[in-house]
């Protein structure tokens, strides 16, 4: 069964603006990972928060994570015409080993 | 040198016919997976191998088979081909520590 669900599921921005993708997950989970996929291409792997972290930063990237709330969002700043791609949250469930399950992802148009 | 790779990129074949797609890791990782993504970007994962072992098995149809001679690669083979089967396929490896995923090119499948 799926585990994530991203929302917007298409977000289309100006470049220089900041770009939020929120993400829902249903169970327990040890982390939250977000990826992303350039058209015709494997998925990268963009970052992740553990569970009993909130927020993390990886350069223009912030992540949060509300476990209360089983929610996640993933903060693009100064977004640029190279971030145009799909992304995708997938969750690593408690007591599911090796099952990292992704959401539909979003698509992300940086217009420039 | 590529991480995950698998072959072939694409694959077009007629319904009825059996294929196989292969993928290797030269990253020491211990879990292998398949990813099966449809024509609406949703990623679904079908098999997890975790030290050649079969971990994971959504709901696969039996025509799916992996077979995993080492820890290094997990071929796909697929039995009489149908319609439906027709998608990106996408072989990714992990450790336990740290989990992110690192995924292949991807292999575009038709039937026609």
């Amino acid at each position: 069964s799926q585990q994530g669900e991203e929302d917007p599921q298409a977000l289309s921005i100006q470049e220089g603006e900041n770009a939020t993708m929120n993400c829902s997950y249903k169970t327990s989970i040890n982390n939250l990972q977000w990826y992303r996929q350039n058209s015709g291409r494997g998925l990268v792997h963009l970052i992740l928060i553990r569970s009993n972290e909130r927020e993390k930063h990886s350069g223009r990237l912030r992540v949060t994570l509300d476990t209360s709330k089983k929610s996640s969002s993933l903060l693009i700043t100064a977004s640029r015409a190279a971030d145009t791609a799909s992304y995708f949250c997938a969750t690593d469930p408690t007591g599911a080993n090796s099952k990292l399950t992704f959401g539909k992802g979003i698509t992300l148009s940086v217009r420039p | 040198d590529t991480a995950v790779s698998q072959t072939p990129k694409y694959l077009v074949t007629q319904m009825g016919n059996d294929k196989s797609i292969k993928c290797e890791q030269n990253l020491g990782h211990d879990t292998m997976y398949w990813y099966k993504q449809d024509s609406k970007k949703f990623l679904k994962i079908m098999f997890s191998y975790n030290n050649k072992e079969l971990i994971i098995n959504e709901t696969v149809p039996n025509r799916f088979s992996p077979k995993s001679p080492d820890k290094a690669h997990l071929n796909l083979h697929i039995n009489s081909l149908e319609l439906g089967d027709s998608a990106v396929y996408f072989c990714a490896s992990s450790q336990r520590t740290p989990p992110e995923a690192f995924f292949g090119q991807g292999t575009r499948l038709t039937v026609v």
